[in-house]
C-alpha cells in the first residue's frame, strides 16, 4: 500500500529564515502532489498542487518542488513568520484512494 | 472559512452506539469526502461521493456507512461504535470528480466514544 513520509520530528526555526520540509512516498508514482496547513483542531486548507511535469511551483513565500525518481517532494517556505506555525501535510491520491503523510509540525520563533 | 459545513461540532457517545455525523458542501461542490483523524492513526481517507454516488473507498471500516443525497449534503452513519473510533471526523468537498482536485475541509466534528 501507499506510504508517505514525513520529517517525524518538529521542526523549529527563527524568523526569517527558510524552513524546508519533506515528502517521501513509495509503492506510487502518482501524477500529483499537493501541500496542505492544518492548524490545530482544525481542517486541513490547501496549499500547493504540483504535478508529475513540474519541477517546481511557487506560491508567494511557498516553493515545492517534486523528483519523481527520488519519490519525493520538498516543501520551502521563505522568509518565515510566527504565523507560519502549524503542521503542514503533503498528500497524493491514486485515483481510488488518497492519502496525506503524518505532517510536519513547524514552530517559527521570533 | 472554507464554505464547508458540518455538524455537530461535538459528539459524546457511549460503547455500542450509532452516531451521523453531518456535512454541508461548498456551494457548487459536486464531490464529498470523509476522513478519520486520530493522534496514532493521522488523517486517513474513508470515502468519497460524487453527485450522488460512491467514486471512491478508502479504509473505511464495514460498521460505518455514508451517503449522499440529491441536494449534495452528505451524511457518514457510525454504527457499533468502539473506543478506538474517538476521533477528529473531517468532511471536504471540492468541484470535480478526480481525487487530487484540491479539497476545502470544514472544521470537523469531534467525536468522543466513553
Amino acid at each position: 500500500s501507499q506510504k508517505i513520509e514525513q520529517n517525524s520530528e518538529a521542526l523549529n526555526i527563527q524568523e526569517g529564515k527558510t524552513a524546508t520540509l519533506t515528502c517521501n512516498y513509495t509503492n506510487y508514482s502518482p501524477a500529483y502532489l499537493q501541500w496542505y496547513r492544518q492548524d490545530p483542531g482544525r481542517g486541513p486548507v490547501f496549499l500547493l498542487l504540483i504535478r508529475e511535469n513540474e519541477k517546481e511551483k511557487r506560491k508567494e513565500r511557498l516553493k515545492v518542488t517534486f523528483d519523481t525518481t527520488l519519490k519525493q517532494s520538498l516543501f520551502h517556505i521563505t522568509a518565515s513568520q510566527p504565523a507560519d506555525s502549524a503542521t503542514y501535510l503533503c498528500a497524493l491520491g491514486d485515483g481510488n484512494q488518497f492519502y496525506f503523510g503524518t505532517g510536519t509540525s513547524l514552530t517559527v520563533i521570533p | 472559512d472554507s464554505g464547508v459545513t458540518q455538524t455537530p461540532k461535538h459528539l459524546i457517545t457511549a460503547t455500542g452506539q450509532r452516531v451521523t455525523l453531518r456535512c454541508s458542501p461548498r456551494s457548487g461542490d459536486l464531490s464529498v469526502y470523509w476522513y478519520q483523524q486520530s493522534l496514532d492513526q493521522g488523517l486517513q481517507f474513508l470515502i468519497q461521493y460524487y453527485n450522488g454516488e460512491e467514486r471512491a473507498k478508502g479504509n473505511i471500516l464495514e460498521r460505518f456507512s455514508a451517503q449522499q443525497f440529491p441536494d449534495l449534503h452528505s451524511e457518514l452513519n457510525l454504527s457499533s461504535l468502539e473506543l478506538g473510533d474517538s476521533a477528529l471526523y473531517f468532511c471536504a468537498s471540492s468541484v470535480g470528480s478526480v481525487i487530487h482536485n484540491e479539497q476545502f475541509f470544514g472544521p470537523g466534528t469531534r467525536l468522543t466514544v466513553l
